[in-house]
């Protein structure tokens, strides 16, 4: 099994429904990220969350939300989904430990926005 | 705020050829630096990493080295093959205090044609 999970792997849904992606990971990392990966941007920080109990805003939380279930456990949900939303997500997970500072990606979750 | 800026892609090469991917970058206090590479369909892997100044990291025919006084983390492989073929990420993070996270830079696309 992969360490970090996303699921779905792809998803098309319709403008202004609800939608969630979820992320889980083996790893037994404190910190979880979610990034949105669009052509020529490189990666925008959505969401982070340094435990359980912290979450903070990246550069683009607008139009987001997220859950930290578990330590194992970190989702995204858009609340009313938008075409703009049309992107490549990643869900990462870091070591506190700072002699390994190298974040662990998943396969990401391809989203269209119709 | 931390910042990275990347050679802009895309960049096309014969197998066999010299690769250099430029990245410089701005960061407060003194940073580990970092490649990521994403290759068709997948998330992104740490490729190398460096912890301080005239540091090389290496992997895979990689190499980069941390260059303090240009603030440079150039990526260079001196015969690039077709499965080289992905897109590269440059990535500083910080190194004070507990707070971190990676900057990422906008990818540079790599073509390696036989």
């Amino acid at each position: 099994d992969a360490d970090v999970t996303q699921t779905p792997r792809n998803r098309i849904t319709k403008t202004g429904k609800r939608i969630m992606l979820e992320c889980s990971q083996t790893k037994g990392h404190d910190r979880m990220y979610w990034y949105r990966q669009d052509p020529g941007l490189g990666l925008q920080l959505i969401y982070y969350s340094f435990d359980v109990k912290d979450i903070n805003k990246g550069e683009i939380s607008d139009g987001y939300s997220v859950s930290r279930q578990a330590q194992a456990k970190f989702s995204l949900s858009l609340e009313s989904a938008i075409p703009n939303q049309t992107a490549l997500y990643f869900c990462a997970t870091s070591d506190l430990d700072r002699s390994n500072y190298g974040y662990t990606f998943g396969s990401g979750t391809r989203l269209t926005v119709v | 705020g931390d910042s990275v800026t990347q050679m802009e892609g895309p960049v096309t090469l014969s197998e066999e050829a010299f690769l250099t991917i430029n990245c410089t970058y701005t960061a407060t206090g003194y940073p580990s630096l970092f490649w990521y590479v994403q290759y068709p369909g997948e998330g992104l892997q740490l490729l190398l990493k460096a912890t301080k100044a005239d540091d090389k990291g290496s992997n895979k025919g990689f190499e980069a080295t941390y260059r303090k006084e240009t603030t440079s983390f150039h990526l260079e492989k001196g015969s690039v093959q077709v499965s080289d073929s992905a897109v590269y990420f440059c990535a500083p993070i910080r190194s004070g205090g507990s707070n971190y996270k990676l900057t990422f830079g906008k990818g540079t696309l790599l073509t390696v044609n036989p």
